[in-house]
Parts: C-alpha cells; structure tokens; sequence
C-alpha cells in the first residue's frame, strides 16, 4: 500500500545544476500537488495539476518547473538550481471522482533538497 | 497576510489529559477544514476533517469543533498520549478551488509521559 511516494529522499546540489523531483501516486488520484516547507512559512503550493496533461501555478511558482503526463506521476524539476531553493519538497494527491467533494490530499514523506 | 492562523507554536500536554488545538481563519468562503499531523522526517498525515455544514465531527480520540461566526476551528485529543506528540497543522479550502489547501504554520505538541 504505496500510497505517495517521493523520490530522491534527499539531494545535495551545486548551484546552477538542474534535477528532477519524482512523484508516483498509486491512488488513482485526478489532483496532484507540489509544497515547499521551510521553516517558520507552514506548507506552500509550488504547482498543481488537475488531472493528466494539465499544470497550474500556485503560491510560489518562480524557478520551478512540473509535469503530469502520466496521471500517476508528478515531476517537479529546478533548471538552475539556487540556494534559497534549499527547502524540504513534499508532494500530495487527492481527489478520487465518485466519493464525493470533500477528499484529503495525501502526501509522501518528502525529499529534502540542499543547495549549495 | 496568514488566511489561517495558529497562534500557539507549541503546547505541553500530560499523558491522559485533553489536548486542545486552536486555529482560526480570516475568509469566511472557506467550507472545508482539516487536521494534520506530522512527525519529524515524514510527510503530513490526514488526522480529522469538518465541513461547514457541521459544527462537531468526531474520529475516536480525535473531535473537531468549528466555530463559523468566530471563524475558528478547535482539535481536541482526549485522551493524549505520548504517541500523539507531533506537529499538528490545520488548513482550510474553499468549493470550486480545486481542493487547493491553505495552512496554518502548526502547532508542536509534547505529550509529557
């Protein structure tokens, strides 16, 4: 019972280099989410997709990078990599059409990203 | 401006006693609350939901209250156990949103044996 599962758990990177976050979710979910959690600012939505093929921006987009072209995967790349995106990235998912409006997103454990 | 507010960074509970949580909101469009708990290293865990039809929900240990003329959402856990020491968040959505949650910045609980 997978669930959300994030890799690489955690990655050290220089700055300026690139990398791909991986999301896969085995819930069928249609919504995917990708946050950023740093200390002291609670959970932000970096971008989210509504279903396969289709992204959208959310709170703090800048320097990043998604797509869904599976609906059961969520990439989440850095095209060059900057310290201020030293943060721990968690992905969610949600929304299984048929059980009604109100769903919890589900989240993975995380990937936590330094930059040099 | 923080849309959702929890106002205790952290709380101190003794094993057996009620642990109580507290978070408000500033949008009164939002119809969807709820509760997570997360542990050092992991991701969030979905813990209770309400919806703004109800005014209680209840999960075993876990209730819920929510206030919608105060605008404000209480967690009880009773009751506490040291397993229950985590940081808990609270976070909202409104309809049509695309389920696009809004969170607060967590309180940590410590649940004292």
């Amino acid at each position: 019972n997978a669930g959300v599962t994030q890799t690489p758990k955690f990655r050290v990177l220089k700055t300026g280099q690139s990398m791909t976050l991986l999301c896969a979710q085995d819930m069928n979910h249609e919504y995917m989410y990708w946050y950023r959690q740093d200390p002291g600012m609670g959970l932000r939505l970096i971008h989210y997709s509504v279903g396969e093929g289709t992204t959208a921006k959310g709170e703090v987009p800048d320097g990043y990078n998604v797509s869904r072209l599976k609906k059961q995967n969520f990439l989440l790349g850095l095209e060059s990599a900057a310290p201020s995106q030293t943060s721990v990235y968690f992905c969610a998912s949600s929304y299984s059409p048929g059980q009604g409006g109100n769903q919890p997103q589900h989240f993975g454990d995380g990937t936590r990203l330094s930059i040099l | 401006d923080q849309q959702v507010k929890q106002n205790s960074p952290s709380l101190s509970v003794q094993e057996g006693r009620i642990s109580i949580l507290n978070c408000d909101y500033t949008n009164s469009m939002f119809d969807y609350f709820l509760w997570y708990k997360k542990y050092p290293a992991e991701g969030p865990t979905f813990l209770i939901s309400i919806s703004s039809i109800k005014d209680k929900n209840e999960d075993g240990r876990f209730t819920v209250f929510l206030n919608k003329s105060a605008k404000h959402l209480s967690l009880h856990i009773v009751p506490s156990q040291p397993g229950d020491s985590a940081v808990y968040f609270c976070a909202t959505a409104s309809a049509g949103n695309n389920r696009k949650l809004i969170w607060g910045l967590g309180t940590s609980l410590a649940v004292n044996p």
